[in-house]
């Protein structure tokens, strides 16, 4: 079985441009999570969906935004981006909401 | 709120030797433990998990890890490195019931041959 797919797998943006990251979990599995991974840094909670709708939101502003769709995948926006936005997103999917999260190899975003 | 603490960023160590690489957390709740490593341009990989039951977990590759409540730890250790081991590696924490994962702070570990 194919495990989380993301696209792109890079991208490069300037400020104040927007973006929108996608994720496809393993099939079969409900719940999609998002996180960022600054360079140096361990990764930090973004987003939880789970049967489509959020299920926990991490400490990010509201320009950041994501939504999960009847198949399950997900997309990530971020709206107005900063050079601080500049980052490796990455998602997990499990097959419910609190079972084992598996990873996908992230979009490395660069903002200039 | 849950905290992962990674005591050492970074750690040398010869091949064939053992490494320990330590974690500890804070949480007031009870908790699931996990570490997980990145090879270079990667996501993350599972090593292992601590769900309940025994505190020394057996994970992939030749790792394992003990459970110690009264410390608040989840160390990592194997007992012979390889250099195919060089990676970072990240500890995390969840809530029972939740699955967001707050994780440390990476630790890299370097083998040197």
């Amino acid at each position: 079985d194919a495990g989380v797919t993301q696209s792109p797998t890079h991208l490069i943006k300037t400020r104040g441009q927007q973006v929108t990251l996608r994720c496809s979990p393993i099939s079969g599995h409900k719940s999609v999570s998002w996180y960022q991974q600054v360079l140096g840094q361990g990764p930090q909670f973004i987003f939880q969906y789970y049967e489509k709708e959020e299920r926990g939101r991490g400490n990010f502003p509201d320009r950041f935004s994501a939504r999960q769709f009847p198949n399950y995948s997900s997309e990530l926006n971020v709206n107005a981006l900063l050079l601080g936005d500049s980052a490796l997103y990455l998602c997990a999917s499990s097959s419910n909401q609190v079972n084992e999260q598996f990873f996908g190899p992230g979009t490395r975003l660069t903002v200039l | 709120a849950q905290s992962v603490t990674q005591l050492d960023s970074q750690v040398p160590v010869f091949e064939e030797a053992p490494v320990e690489l330590r974690c500890n957390y804070s949480s007031s709740v009870s908790v699931y433990l996990f570490w997980y490593v990145q090879y270079p341009n990667q996501g993350l990989q599972l090593l292992l998990k601590y769900l309940s039951g025994s505190t020394l977990v057996k994970g992939i590759n030749g790792f394992e890890a003990e459970f110690n409540k009264s410390q608040t730890s989840f160390h990592l250790r194997k007992p012979s490195v390889h250099i195919s081991d060089t990676a970072e590696y990240f500890c995390a924490v969840s809530d029972w019931g939740a699955q967001k994962l707050v994780f440390g702070q990476g630790t890299r570990l370097t083998i040197n041959p």
